[in-house]
């Protein structure tokens, strides 16, 4: 099953701000939305977002979500070190019927 | 204590079978969708499975339909994932998931080896 696209890897300094990219189509992020999860190694994944800019309660106001189109994005600012993870989008495919996942994205605070 | 406990992983050879158990604790069992996602070994998420919250439709993967079904016991709220024709592609680390508002909560995983 297709899934979603996501950069491998994105490196940003201490501080500053990194936007995550995952582009679908229009049967999955463009239809639904996407949720971002955020996995530290040797860890489950933990919900970040959900309908593309909603957060749970207790995510930090740093990590925000949006959407265009067939494309959706995240956006953490004021680095920590603590961010550094693996990043995940995922997203339901109306036409295949199935869940499908981005690739994942490493971020690297420099 | 609200929380999801995956049981039942091991070292299987090819061709074998296996079943996972998911508990789930804390919550009402019934009121949501939960999934199968794993993990294999230094790679991604990928969704596996889920059954609706009433228990009839289920819906799987390309990878592993006709080879794994999920079912579930409400009265002991446990999901379960039976695992025939393993492969060893299907070496992961099998997570359930709760689905409310995304995937809003996680079991710890149980590792499944097919060697």
């Amino acid at each position: 099953q297709a899934g979603l696209t996501q950069p491998p890897s994105v490196s940003m300094g201490l501080r500053q701000t990194a936007t995550l990219t995952c582009t679908g189509n229009n049967n999955n992020v463009d239809f639904q939305g996407a949720i971002w999860l955020q996995q530290h190694q040797g860890h489950p994944p933990k919900l970040l977002s959900y309908r593309s800019n909603d957060r749970p309660s207790g995510i930090s106001e740093r990590f925000s979500a949006s959407r265009s189109g067939n494309t959706a994005s995240l956006t953490i600012t004021g680095l920590q070190s603590e961010d550094e993870a693996d990043y995940y989008c995922s997203s339901w495919d109306r036409s295949l019927n199935a869940w499908v996942f981005g690739g994942g994205t490493k971020l690297t605070v420099l | 204590q609200v929380q999801l406990v995956e049981s039942g992983g091991g070292v299987v050879q090819p061709g074998r079978s296996l079943r996972l158990s998911c508990a789930a604790s804390g919550f009402t069992f019934t009121s949501y969708v939960i999934h199968w996602v794993r993990q294999a070994p230094d790679k991604g998420l990928e969704w596996v499975t889920f059954i609706q919250k009433d228990g009839g439709s289920k819906f799987y993967a390309d990878s592993v339909k006709g080879r794994f079904t999920i079912s579930r016991d409400t009265s002991k709220n446990t999901l379960y994932l039976q695992m025939n024709s393993l492969r060893a592609e299907d070496t992961a680390m099998y997570y359930c998931a709760r689905e409310f508002d995304g995937f809003d909560m996680w079991g710890q995983g149980t590792m499944v080896t097919v060697s």
